[in-house]
């Protein structure tokens, strides 16, 4: 069965840098794939969705990239603030199925 | 706010009740969708309704847990006898056909059970 990855469980990272986080999955590769940012005690929210013939899609700071030979996802933030730590999620919605998150930490 | 809600927002319960929970989707999706979250994990699917037909269960749903959407509106999820390990938090999530099934979560039900 379907299964995703996502590599990092926690990421640290300076003010005005560059995160990426990674997602894998490892069987078929989906039409779409999907990002979600999670704040604690809270429910996940959508952010982008990327299709399997779109290498890259981009919104505001955030840029996702979906490379099916390699069967991975990317989400970079751009010019991070403290105000992006969160848990960010990918998800296989077709499948109903989500990676387990990697929580960002965005120091002043 | 139009935004899907959950009702309560917590609930500790004692081993072996029942517990009810209630979503309410965002008015004009017609699809509704039941996960379950542990600490550190991300949402694990537990039941879909498009309108008011349950099309999906997991497997790992035991039967215990049954779920309704009665007039394709609201939606409820019992667990009965509980245990220790269905404590988690209960997302409820809503989408509407046609938009690569984007879904819009609430904010959850936290159980404990003691």
């Amino acid at each position: 069965s379907q299964k995703i990855e996502q590599n990092s469980e926690a990421l640290n990272i300076q003010e005005g840098k560059t995160a990426t986080l990674t997602c894998n999955y490892t069987n078929y590769s989906p039409a779409y794939l999907q990002w979600y940012r999670q704040d604690p005690g809270r429910g996940p929210v959508f952010l982008l969705l990327i299709r399997e013939n779109e290498k890259e899609k981009r919104k505001e700071r955030l840029k996702v990239t979906f490379d099916t030979t390699l069967k991975q996802s990317l989400f970079h933030i751009t010019a991070s603030q403290p105000a992006d730590s969160a848990t960010y999620l990918c998800a296989l919605v077709n499948d109903m199925r989500f990676g387990a998150g990697t929580r960002l930490t965005v120091k002043p | 706010d139009t935004g899907v809600s959950q009702d309560p927002r917590h609930k500790i319960t004692k081993r072996g009740q029942n517990v009810t929970f209630r979503c309410d989707p965002i008015s004009e999706h017609n699809r509704l969708y039941w996960y379950r979250q542990t600490l550190g994990q991300g949402p694990e699917f537990l039941t879909y309704f498009q309108n008011e037909a349950q099309l999906e269960k997991s497997r790992l749903l035991s039967d215990r847990f049954s779920a309704e959407r009665p007039k394709g509106s609201f939606s409820t999820l019992e667990i009965q006898r509980t245990e220790q390990g269905d404590s988690a938090m209960y997302l409820c999530a809503s989408s509407s056909t046609g938009v690569k099934d984007t879904q819009y979560f609430g904010p959850g039900t936290r159980l404990t059970v003691l």
